[in-house]
């Protein structure tokens, strides 16, 4: 079946240390983006990519780095100067185009030792 | 700068009954406004996307109305279930948007009590 695959589904920092959420799509969409979620909040961009070799900033960036080096594979690096964190990421992936639905992995909670 | 809330934040019904979620939107220059269901520590399921020209959108159980001018839309839920128990988000696109990127709501906990 086609779809998203994120993983680990948990995963713990220890301080200064970096660490890489992997998600995996083989629903041939070009585009790819990685959203956090805090306790009962919605979610917000943190990167998205339209293209192979190409990403761009959302709104909360800091922290955070990608690559896009195959249009399959979109993975997300938490870095040390990202301060707080501990919270749920989700990748979702869409065809490219106007009114086209997102679909989304099952997400990696990421937390603090 | 957009800004998407749904009201009520959390929602406890028994079964059965008919129930409407609201999202308000304060830029109403949108592309279109989807709708997901989200199920604990999971990822989302898109239900239903209106497209800007469009008023409403009907998937089995669900309806969801589009009213651009005054930011509004509304997600109906007919004879509730179980079932249906998920938190519920809404977001839009914006029309200078060419990434698709969407700007979410903080989303509506719905309880169906047997």
């Amino acid at each position: 079946d086609g779809g998203i695959t994120q993983s680990p589904k948990y995963l713990f920092r220890k301080e200064g240390q970096n660490v890489t959420l992997s998600c995996e799509q083989n629903l041939n969409h070009d585009a790819m983006y990685w959203y956090r979620q805090d306790p009962g909040q919605g979610l917000r961009l943190i990167y998205y990519s339209q293209i192979v070799n190409d990403f761009q900033k959302g709104d909360i960036a800091e922290g955070y780095s990608v690559s896009r080096e195959k249009k399959e594979s979109f993975p997300l690096t938490v870095t040390s100067a990202q301060k707080n964190p501990t919270a749920f990421y989700l990748c979702a992936s869409t065809v490219q185009g106007p009114n086209q639905p997102q679909h989304f992995g099952d997400g990696t909670r990421l937390s603090i030792l | 700068k957009q800004e998407v809330t749904q009201i009520p934040a959390a929602l406890s019904v028994p079964e059965g009954e008919n129930l409407v979620l609201n999202c308000s939107f304060t830029d109403s220059a949108i592309y279109n406004l989807q709708w997901f269901r989200q199920d604990p520590g999971k990822g989302l399921t898109s239900l239903l996307l209106i497209q800007s020209s469009q008023r409403e959108q009907t998937s089995g159980r669900l309806n969801a109305s589009l009213d651009k001018s005054s930011g509004r839309s509304t997600l109906y839920i007919a004879a509730s279930q179980p079932g249906d128990s998920a938190t519920y988000l809404c977001a839009v696109s914006p029309t200078n948007n060419a990434g698709n990127m969407l700007t979410f709501g903080g989303g509506t906990r719905l309880m169906v009590k047997p």
